[in-house]
């Protein structure tokens, strides 16, 4: 079982529509969950963070986290062509000298059709 | 506020050569996170650094590799006698020390080449 695992892509939606991408992960111990985006060829930029159960809004972006379920989702409303890139999940597992690293997911492509 | 800078942005290396790869945190961070992404294949943590100090590098491979975060100046991952499974692009990312929740930011990444 993979550590960080994203639901497979590619996923394709209409302009104005909601794009949802959906990550899991297996460290029951994790405690800090991120969404990156990726455009080709560029750096991840850092979209949204999550540390605690419930929803966090920020624009149009709604990142979903539940432990228990060990899930994490993020939803994008009224997606624009311009979101269109690789979405990554990643988790910072708990204690110890791991705590800086982030797992990622193999990521989500999203496209976003005018 | 500049944010993380890497360099060179670009590298090209032949094989059994040394690659240098300089990352500068952003302002006022002190945490420096490297990871490398192989093409067609997702972000892989190498190393974690503070100031003169390595705090975890579980994902480094054991030989040809190394990684020093000095007192002064940038962040430095080496690549001795670089083949050719070594070409991607290598990221480097911080984050403050007051930072609870450890938000990591990268910067553009330096894509490596070995010929």
């Amino acid at each position: 079982q993979k550590e960080v695992e994203q639901n497979s892509g590619p996923l394709s939606v209409p302009e104005g529509a909601i794009a949802s991408l959906n990550c899991t992960y297996s460290d029951r111990g994790s405690q800090s969950f991120f969404w990156y985006r990726q455009y080709s060829g560029k750096s991840p930029e850092l979209i949204m963070s999550i540390y605690s159960n419930g929803d966090k809004e920020d624009g149009r972006f709604t990142a979903q986290l539940n432990k228990a379920s060990q899930y994490v989702s993020l939803l994008i409303r009224d997606s624009q062509p311009s979101d269109s890139a690789t979405y990554l999940c990643a988790v910072r597992s708990g204690g110890g000298t791991s705590y800086g690293k982030l797992t990622f997911g193999q990521g989500t492509i999203l496209t976003v059709h005018p | 506020n500049a944010g993380v800078m890497q360099n060179p942005r670009h590298l090209v290396r032949r094989r059994g050569q040394e690659a240098r790869l300089r990352c500068s945190p952003m302002k006022g961070h002190s945490h420096v996170y490297w990871y490398r992404q192989l093409p067609e294949e997702g972000l892989k943590f190498m190393v974690y650094l503070q100031k003169e100090n390595i705090i975890d590098e579980s994902g480094m491979p054991k030989e040809r590799f190394s990684a020093e975060f000095p007192k002064e100046g940038p962040s430095i991952l080496r690549i001795q006698q670089v083949v050719r499974g070594d070409s991607a692009a290598y990221f480097c990312a911080s984050s403050p020390w007051t930072s609870g929740g450890y938000e990591q930011y990268f910067g553009p990444g330096t894509r490596l080449t070995v010929t």
